[in-house]
């Protein structure tokens, strides 16, 4: 298996409510990351985990709240959000966090209404 | 502060018409430089990693290659399947943080 899984593909959430996005791995990589992407421009990087534990956070809001439950999971829970938090959520995985490409998952649409 | 740079940000081609994506860097010191292919809507998809000076990697229609301030993404004969975003990523020895260009839109025209 040569692929990182998430889920759901779309997602319409109101500005009050709390949801979740999931994405899984099963290539034993020890390394996860969530990445925001606007469009027409670059993936902007949120979180890594490394091993199961935060490594990087770059000075995401907290109404974003990354959870690494194992080696295979990773979650970004969203609470309270704004409309321009709109954006494709990316999620990807690693060998290990130095100096390996990323294998990413088709990305979940997030449209914040 | 780490930089990447890359140009042009669209490129139009007739089928058959060969040509380079340009990638410049600045970084304190280079862990890795990857590029990467996105559809409309997709997830990137990693096509190479280069790692020193000199170094090449080639796949079907593309080959990369690394200087110590720049990377081309060189396109042979280019096929309108070839057309998407190519994306240019670096992460330096001073973090774990991967940076991403901005990013050249190729258009292949047949």
């Amino acid at each position: 298996d040569t692929e990182v899984t998430q889920t759901p593909k779309h997602l319409v959430m109101g500005m009050t409510n709390k949801k979740s996005l999931k994405c899984e791995q099963h290539m034993g990589h020890r390394a996860m990351y969530w990445y925001k992407q606007k469009a027409k421009k670059p993936p902007e990087l949120m979180f890594v985990y490394s091993y199961e534990k935060l490594s990087i956070n770059e000075s995401v809001p907290s109404r974003f709240s990354p959870e690494c439950p194992n080696s295979s999971l990773l979650n970004l829970h969203l609470h309270a959000l704004q409309p321009e938090d709109s954006a494709l959520y990316l999620c990807a995985s690693s060998q290990n966090r130095d100096g390996y490409g990323y294998t990413f998952g088709s990305g979940t649409r997030l449209t914040v209404v | 502060e780490d930089q990447v740079t890359q140009s042009p940000e669209a490129l139009r081609l007739q089928e058959g018409e060969s040509s380079s994506l340009n990638c410049s860097y600045t970084v304190s010191g280079l862990r890795g430089l990857f590029w990467y292919r996105q559809d409309p809507g997709k997830g990137p998809e990693f096509l190479f990693t280069l790692y020193s000076a000199g170094e090449e990697k080639e796949k079907e229609r593309l080959k990369a290659t690394l200087t110590k301030k720049e990377s081309f993404l060189h396109i042979t004969a280019p096929k309108p399947e070839d057309s998407a975003t190519y994306l240019c990523a670096v992460q330096s020895t001073g973090g774990f943080k991967t940076i991403f260009g901005a990013g050249t839109r190729l258009f292949v025209k047949a």
